[in-house]
């Protein structure tokens, strides 16, 4: 049973414009979430996290927002450059890390 | 932030050997390291979780006599995936949980990948 789940396997944006990533999951008690990056053939990477306390974590041009009562978290990434161009993971932290499926993004010059 | 070292980055081997991947904690004591495995693009599907000193906790599925986890020193766990197959082939992936290291709370090495001919 996937507890953390991205609906959109793949995402293309201009150059320039704002990337959206999408994670929903499905226990209420996950108190941390994490995005990472990943490009191919390479371990994730560390992008931004979020604890369950807060709603909004900023980091540059990476946001992240957490809509608890949705149970719901989104990665904002403005302005979006083709060095973006990765697969993203949203992780939740209970008793152990869960992994949503990912999300490709494609950023396009 | 703290680093993770995996070894080999790229094996291939013939059908029937064994093949041991290495993953260290650079610079940080890691008491529980993670095995994930990935299927192209799929997710990282966690194999087993490893603690210094004891038996690791397999998943679900997870073939304990297929992939012998150790991990002896708390910078230290390998991975051997014995008597390997065709349908071994796969990017495995560790990680180790630092907690205190600011925001970052579990960190990957840069994985290996698996090809049995």
């Amino acid at each position: 049973d996937q507890q953390v789940k991205q609906n959109s396997p793949s995402l293309s944006v201009q150059e320039g414009r704002i990337s959206i990533l999408n994670c929903d999951y499905t226990n209420s008690m996950f108190d941390y979430f994490l995005w990472y990056k990943k490009y191919p053939a390479e371990g994730p990477t560390f992008l931004i996290s979020i604890s369950s306390i807060k709603d909004k974590n900023e980091d540059g041009r990476f946001t992240v927002f957490l809509n608890k009562s949705a149970k719901h978290l989104s990665l904002h990434i403005v302005p979006s450059q083709p060095g973006d161009s990765a697969v993203y993971f949203c992780a939740a932290l209970g008793n152990q890390f869960y992994f949503g499926t990912g999300t490709s993004l494609t950023v396009i010059p | 932030g703290a680093v993770v070292s995996q070894h080999p980055s790229r094996v291939i081997c013939k059908s029937g050997t064994s093949v041991k991947i290495e993953c260290r904690s650079l610079d940080f004591q890691a008491t529980t390291m993670f095995w994930y495995r990935q299927f192209p693009k799929q997710s990282l599907m966690l194999m087993a979780t490893s603690n210094e000193g004891s038996k690791a906790t397999y998943e679900q599925g997870v073939e304990k006599d297929k992939f012998l986890i150790n991990h002896a020193s708390l910078t230290l766990s390998t991975l051997t995936v014995t008597s390997a197959h065709p349908e071994d082939s796969s990017f495995y992936i560790c990680s180790a949980h630092a907690p205190g290291q600011g925001d970052e709370k579990l960190f990957f090495g840069s994985g290996t990948q698996l090809s049995v001919l």
